[in-house]
């Protein structure tokens, strides 16, 4: 089975500190990804990337950054903690599919709240 | 810039009841097409995908969906549900026409089934 795993579960961090979501895949997924998920909203693409040292922006991705040194793993930065990025967090990674995207396998989240 | 839509944010049905969720999608062209779940307290996982080929997709636990190319859409279907089918269900797609790798969920339909 494919494992993603998000190194915390649950966090509560202070406006501006600085926050690193860590997540790691053994499955030599060439694919990765951070999303995050708020009520009524589904699941907003921070950013993700396609191979080692490469990345792109999503959806939403003023606030954060990330790094991709190695193929397994993923982390999510955030350089100051805001209020409003008190949000789940959901790593994923997939195999490509033609081009595209295959199937996405989830870790099973971070929960973050700034205080 | 690639949307997906669910028109219901919430569900609310008996057991036995048949179940349809609508999903729309704003991009033409090639897309792969997927509905994901996460039933309470767990993290996402599958239930069907599209890349080609036969429209009419069958998925795990009874669960079906209809790729229709001139309506934009993938509505996921289930004859009869279960108690235990209470969850919330995302829709996301995948479009050549959007940044390759980029997948983009709709906002979510939570789902109870009431015994």
């Amino acid at each position: 089975d494919v494992k993603v795993t998000q190194s915390s579960r649950y966090l509560v961090k202070r406006t501006g500190e600085k926050v690193f979501l860590e997540c790691v895949q053994d499955m030599d997924h060439e694919n990765m990804f951070w999303y995050r998920q708020d009520p009524g909203l589904g699941l907003r693409l921070i950013y993700f990337s396609y191979d080692v040292k490469m990345k792109e922006k999503g959806d939403i991705p003023e606030g954060y950054s990330v790094s991709r040194e190695k193929k397994e793993r993923f982390s999510l930065i955030l350089e100051s903690a805001s209020t409003n990025q008190t949000s789940m967090y959901l790593c994923a990674s997939s195999l490509r599919a033609g081009g595209l995207t295959g199937e996405l396998f989830f870790g099973e989240g971070s929960r973050l709240t700034v205080l | 810039a690639q949307s997906v839509s669910q028109h219901n944010h919430h569900v609310i049905l008996s057991e036995a009841a048949s179940l349809e969720l609508g999903c729309n999608y704003s991009y033409g062209g090639t897309v792969n097409l997927f509905w994901y779940v996460q039933y309470p307290g767990q993290h996402l996982q599958l239930l069907l995908k599209y890349f080609s080929g036969d429209p009419l997709v069958k998925g795990i636990k009874g669960f079906e969906a209809e790729f229709i190319k001139s309506k934009f859409s993938f509505n996921l279907r289930k004859p009869s549900v279960q108690w235990s089918d209470t969850a919330e269900y995302f829709c996301a797609v995948n479009s050549y026409k959007a940044a390759g790798n980029k997948l983009t969920f709709g906002g979510g339909t939570r789902v109870l089934v009431k015994p």
